[in-house]
């Protein structure tokens, strides 16, 4: 069974500052995996999405990276900024059928940047 | 929000009667998902469908039941509520599976 955990759950920084979010999980036989963004109160936004054969992904100041045989993945935040503050969670997918097909999540980590 | 309805958007219902929540999308997605997020367990699946007519179980379908007639809605059904359903539920769809999933903005639900 695929387990995905994060740490650490809270992290507060000031501004400007540029952080790294670690994301790890047991089975490293992925097929994807995604960080999202949420907000308190609303849905999940999908930040960035990592296929098993691709190393990184980038998007604007995010940076995430996948290291399969390490069971790894990090979210890289340049220059962050007090809009930035959110919880931002893993998930993985496992395969592409059946109950393989769906994403576990990670419980999270909650991110604070402050003026 | 990748054009994904959630109704109602809150809900307090008593023990023991029926709840519905609907998920409704625009995108002609194939997946949709529900799922369940409470603190200290984060997002778990309850059930999820790759087609019309095609769903199955996750890993707390236990007390919930699924519909999907259309492509464009995917009922979730708590047949007799119960305070452990107390819960925000979320809805997600996706094209293809290598494409990333999107979220609705949830049903908060209260089970009294």
């Amino acid at each position: 069974k695929q387990e995905v955990t994060q740490i650490p759950a809270a992290l507060s920084v000031p501004e400007g500052e540029n952080l790294v979010l670690n994301c790890s999980f047991t089975d490293s036989a992925i097929y994807n995996l995604q960080w999202f963004r949420q907000d308190p109160g609303k849905g999940l936004t999908s930040l960035l999405l990592i296929q098993s054969s691709q190393r990184e992904q980038t998007s604007g100041r995010l940076n995430a990276s996948l290291d399969k045989s390490s069971g790894r993945s990090t979210l890289y935040i340049a220059a962050s900024q007090p809009g930035d503050s959110a919880t931002y969670l893993c998930a993985v997918r496992s395969g592409n059928t059946g109950t393989a097909s769906k994403l576990t999540f990670g419980t999270g980590t909650r991110l604070q940047v402050t003026l | 929000d990748a054009g994904i309805t959630q109704s109602p958007r809150h809900k307090v219902t008593e023990t023991g009667t029926p709840v519905t929540l609907r998920c409704h999308q625009t995108e002609n997605h194939r997946y949709m998902y529900w799922y369940r997020q409470d603190p200290g367990h984060g997002l778990r699946l309850i059930h999820y469908s790759y087609g019309v007519k095609d769903t199955d179980k996750g890993e707390v379908s236990d007390g919930y039941s699924v519909s999907r007639s259309k492509t464009e809605d995917f009922l979730l059904t708590l047949e007799s509520a119960t305070s452990s359903q107390t819960s925000v539920y979320f809805c997600a769809i996706t094209s293809v599976l290598q494409s990333p999933l999107h979220f609705g903005n949830g049903t908060r639900l209260t089970v009294t």
